[in-house]
């Protein structure tokens, strides 16, 4: 069974441009989250996705985050315009349920740097 | 507010000596408890959790963990630590969907 995918693994782009990060859940995986860990701090969640409903997006930083599930499948996270302190490891998690005592497995994650 | 305490930021140790990576949380309600890895150039890898029961949990590569209510804490251990045990770690709490971290402990097993 594939783990979770992500795509890229690494970006680098400069202050106000686009970035586009995309996540692949394990199949059938109804429950997919996107986290972030800035240098040095804690892994900090952005938001939870069941199908392609936002559950919760209390953790996304302001508006120029834009995440989608279209479909279910696979989500994208769209930072745009990018700024310095958008960088850090962006990681993607799923899980059959949504459940407490459900695992969420995790990706490799994207390195994003905003120069 | 709810947080998760990983006080120390390093932890080295000598291959075959036992290891704590140390890890306590202040949430409210009864958390699920989650302790992930991450080697190098690697995403996180879940290694053991804790729902209820038997506060000692056992979990991937020889590694167990410690409940303790009172004490609001979570240790992570092994018996024997091994050089390929050297990684990031990081605990973590679950009160409803998503998870709440530490910042991360970085073991460092020495031959």
């Amino acid at each position: 069974e594939a783990g979770v995918t992500q795509f890229p693994s690494h970006s680098v782009i400069e202050k106000g441009q686009t970035v586009t990060l995309r996540c692949d859940p394990i199949s059938g995986h109804d429950n997919l989250y996107w986290y972030r860990r800035v240098m040095g701090k804690e892994i900090k969640f952005l938001l939870h996705f069941v199908k392609e409903s936002k559950q919760d997006e209390s953790g996304m930083p302001n508006n120029r985050f834009l995440a989608e599930r279209t479909g279910g499948t696979y989500s994208t996270l769209k930072v745009q315009p990018a700024e310095l302190e958008d960088s850090g490891v962006y990681f993607c998690a799923s899980s059959h349920r949504r459940s407490k005592e459900e695992t969420q497995y995790f990706g490799p994650g994207t390195r994003l740097l905003v120069l | 507010a709810q947080s998760v305490a990983q006080p120390e930021d390093q932890v080295n140790v000598a291959e075959g000596n036992p290891l704590t990576v140390k890890c306590t949380y202040s949430v409210s309600g009864n958390p699920y408890l989650f302790w992930y890895v991450q080697y190098p150039n690697r995403g996180l890898q879940f290694l053991l959790k804790y729902i209820t029961g038997d506060n000692l949990v056992k979990g991937s590569y020889g590694f167990e963990a410690e409940f303790n209510k009172s004490q609001t804490s979570f240790h992570l251990k092994k018996p024997s630590a091994l050089v390929s045990d050297s990684a990031l770690y990081f605990c973590a709490v679950r009160l409803q969907g998503n998870l709440i971290f530490g910042k991360g402990t970085k073991l460092s097993v020495k031959p």
